[in-house]
């Protein structure tokens, strides 16, 4: 299974930034959002298409429909700038598939 | 709190074994529906899976990398191990370990990360 992101996405502060995961029925799969910022580990931003653990600002928020999952950000901040990365368990095979990250430049 | 740690050497040479350590805190791996996992992000490259140990002691594997890569629990110590074999150029990277309570919750808790260069 295959997810397909932009390589990047520009955006200026407080303006709204989308990042798109594809894949095929992506609306049947649970998708999970990443932010990864310049030499810090992954965090989880959004769990099964639009939850947002503890911490994660309201800014963040996310949908799934049809062939394309979308993480949206509001009022983007300079603190969102880094790399952001889709990912779902491949159905059957219990495999991760990560999508291939989109780099937010604010 | 949960924590997770890596630890391992920062240098491999080529053609070596690779062995990292995860060790953690706060969670039991053995606890129903947890599990523990690693990936590693190559410079310049994405974020990719390498492998996965459920709480029953089920494991899977990224199919790109075959055989060389294996995955076990040492629930007394609470640790994730993970080996790799005949480490690569292209295995240089960043590792991480994280962990996930249930597949609907994605990967809620990562460790710092270890970095890995593989020369001679």
């Amino acid at each position: 299974y295959v997810l397909t992101q932009p390589p990047s996405v520009s955006v200026a502060p407080g303006q709204t930034a989308r990042v798109t995961c594809g894949g095929d029925d992506i609306e049947t799969k649970t998708v999970h959002w990443y932010q990864q910022r310049p030499g810090q580990a992954p965090l989880l931003v959004l769990y099964a298409d639009r939850g947002r653990p503890s911490g994660i600002p309201e800014r963040f928020s996310g949908s799934n429909s049809g062939n394309t999952a979308t993480l949206t950000i509001s009022r983007v901040e300079a603190g969102d700038e880094a790399d952001y990365y889709c990912q779902i368990w491949e159905p059957g095979a219990d495999h991760l598939v990560f999508g291939g990250g989109t780099k937010l430049t604010v | 709190q949960i924590t997770l740690k890596e630890s391992g050497p920062t240098v491999v040479e080529p053609t070596q074994t690779l062995t990292l350590t995860c060790s953690f805190s706060g969670f039991s791996v053995s606890t129903n529906g947890m599990r523990v996992g690693w990936f590693r992000r190559p410079p310049g490259k994405a974020l990719e899976w390498l492998a996965l140990i459920y709480w029953d002691d089920d494991k899977r594997y990224r199919p790109s990398l075959g055989n060389r890569v294996s995955i076990y629990a040492d629930t007394s110590k609470d640790q994730v191990v993970l080996t790799m074999t005949n480490m690569g150029p292209e295995d240089t990277a960043t590792y991480f370990c994280a962990r996930s309570h249930d597949y609907y919750y994605g990967l809620d808790v990562w460790g710092q990360g270890t970095t890995v260069t593989v020369s001679s």
